[in-house]
């Protein structure tokens, strides 16, 4: 089964407007991580943002935050005033449990930006 | 400080041939990981080194492997090279192993196999 959703392939985002991207999980472990990255045309995958199972909180790091719904399995990534170079394929990812190192990536969502 | 380097980063192989993916991760780092990431989706998790040792190891054939050296810096090795091998290859190194520790990924490198 598919660990990680991400059901919108590409979007369109204005400069300065906000955009959401999806992201839904399946999990059975109560300890869990959740990363978004961002990866541009030159390849390199580019942190930004983690939210751990337990944080209470919604992660917010800058112009980007994690919009955590656990009884939902989702964590969506908000990224605000968007910018002519937040144009990248942005990657939900999950490492869970405690002794699991591997991250599992979905299939990721292209963002295109217009000025 | 330098970031997580690899190299080549591009490579052309035929098919059947044996390919050997170098990566340097930042300094400090102790823990590898490898990627491979086909086109138009995300990377799936080939290997992870910590402290030289296998931790753990993704449903990869047994063409695939590697190895993490003192220096921490590590080889994936891909034998028998089929044409669906094709793919980015990505690094990733981290201070330790933990449900919280983000990954700092290279560059990669591009795989294309004829």
């Amino acid at each position: 089964a598919q660990k990680i959703t991400q059901t919108q392939p590409g979007m369109f985002v204005q400069e300065k407007e906000a955009v959401t991207l999806d992201c839904t999980y399946d999990t059975s472990d109560q300890s869990y991580g959740l990363f978004w990255y961002k990866q541009p045309s030159s390849g390199e995958m580019i942190f930004l943002i983690y939210q751990g199972s337990y944080d209470e909180q919604n992660a917010t790091e800058g112009r980007y935050s994690l919009n955590f719904q656990k009884a939902r399995k989702s964590a969506n990534l908000v990224i605000s005033a968007s910018q002519l170079g937040d144009s990248a394929m942005y990657f939900c990812a999950m490492r869970e449990g405690l002794n699991d190192y591997k991250l599992s990536f979905g299939a990721g969502t292209t963002v295109t930006v217009r000025a | 400080d330098a970031g997580v380097t690899q190299s080549p980063t591009h490579l052309i192989k035929t098919r059947g041939q044996h390919v050997t993916l170098r990566c340097s991760p930042i300094s400090g780092h102790k823990s590898v990981s490898w990627y491979q990431q086909v086109l138009g989706q995300g990377p799936q998790f080939i290997f992870q080194y910590y402290e030289k040792e296998e931790r753990g190891r993704g449903n990869f054939p047994d063409r695939f492997s590697a190895r993490q050296f003192p220096n921490y810096s590590s080889e994936l090795n891909v034998n028998a090279l089929l044409l669906g091998d094709s793919a980015l290859y990505l690094c990733a190194s981290s201070t330790r192993v933990a449900t919280n520790e983000k990954l700092f990924f290279g560059s990669g490198t591009q795989l294309s196999v004829l």
